[in-house]
């Protein structure tokens, strides 16, 4: 299992809002920061959200990322079809001294 | 302009060792504080953390893999080669190669490579 929890799944109507949460510990998500991937169907992850709450050139504000005590939380406004993807959060981990991923969350637009 | 591209075997038999190639441009990995890391995913699963190569040639390796991967780095060839030894069907996977911002988050991913063990 992943040293990060996030759920299964989550779903909404298009347009309407999903919160997809990822919960650590003080060795990971704790003292580090919280990067999110977004992988659409048969594609490479992409990076969605870095350095907790910070969104790379291109990526609308539709997506958001907060950072509380040893969780971090994704949220997808205005959801949209093309939104249909896995979602991954990552962060390091001094405990293990390497890298480590949630186990992803399925977003579906119904 | 980054790119990566994984490249490789697609079917091994089991016990024998997987040799895995990121050949990358737009960066240079003699870089401060820039890294190659290894990311699998196993068909319907998660993504699974496995190694990471620095500018300074510091590696990192997933504990649980740690004594079965090896990653090395070739500078003036830009690439990366990740070998990992005793193959079993369970590590049938995409290997995906990502590069690692300075002290950070992994910003570009290669399209990654399938991997199937069978005999």
């Amino acid at each position: 299992h992943s040293v990060l929890t996030q759920p299964p799944s989550v779903s909404a109507a298009p347009g309407q809002k999903v919160t997809i949460s990822c919960s650590g510990g003080s060795s990971n998500i704790g003292n580090n920061y919280v990067s999110w991937y977004q992988q659409l169907p048969g594609t490479a992850p992409k990076l969605l959200i870095f350095d907790n709450d910070k969104r790379p050139s291109g990526i609308p504000d539709r997506f958001s990322g907060s950072k509380s005590g040893t969780s971090a939380t994704l949220d997808i406004t205005g959801l949209q079809t093309g939104d249909e993807a896995d979602y991954y959060c990552g962060t390091w981990d001094a405990s293990l001294s390497g890298g480590v991923f949630g186990g992803g969350t399925k977003v579906t637009v119904l | 302009h980054i790119t990566l591209k994984e490249s490789g075997p697609t079917l091994v038999k089991p016990t024998q060792t997987l040799t895995l190639t990121c050949t990358f441009s737009g960066f240079s990995l003699s870089s401060s504080g820039v890294g190659v890391g290894w990311i699998r995913q196993s068909p319907g699963k998660a993504l699974e953390w496995l190694a990471l190569i620095f500018w300074d040639d510091d590696k990192v390796y997933s504990p649980s893999l740690k004594s079965r991967l090896t990653i090395t780095k070739d500078t003036s060839k830009k690439q990366v080669v990740l070998t990992m030894t005793k193959m079993d069907p369970v590590d049938t996977a995409t290997y995906y190669c990502a590069h690692k911002v300075p002290w950070g988050y992994f910003d570009y991913w290669g399209q990654g490579a399938l991997v199937t063990v069978s005999s």
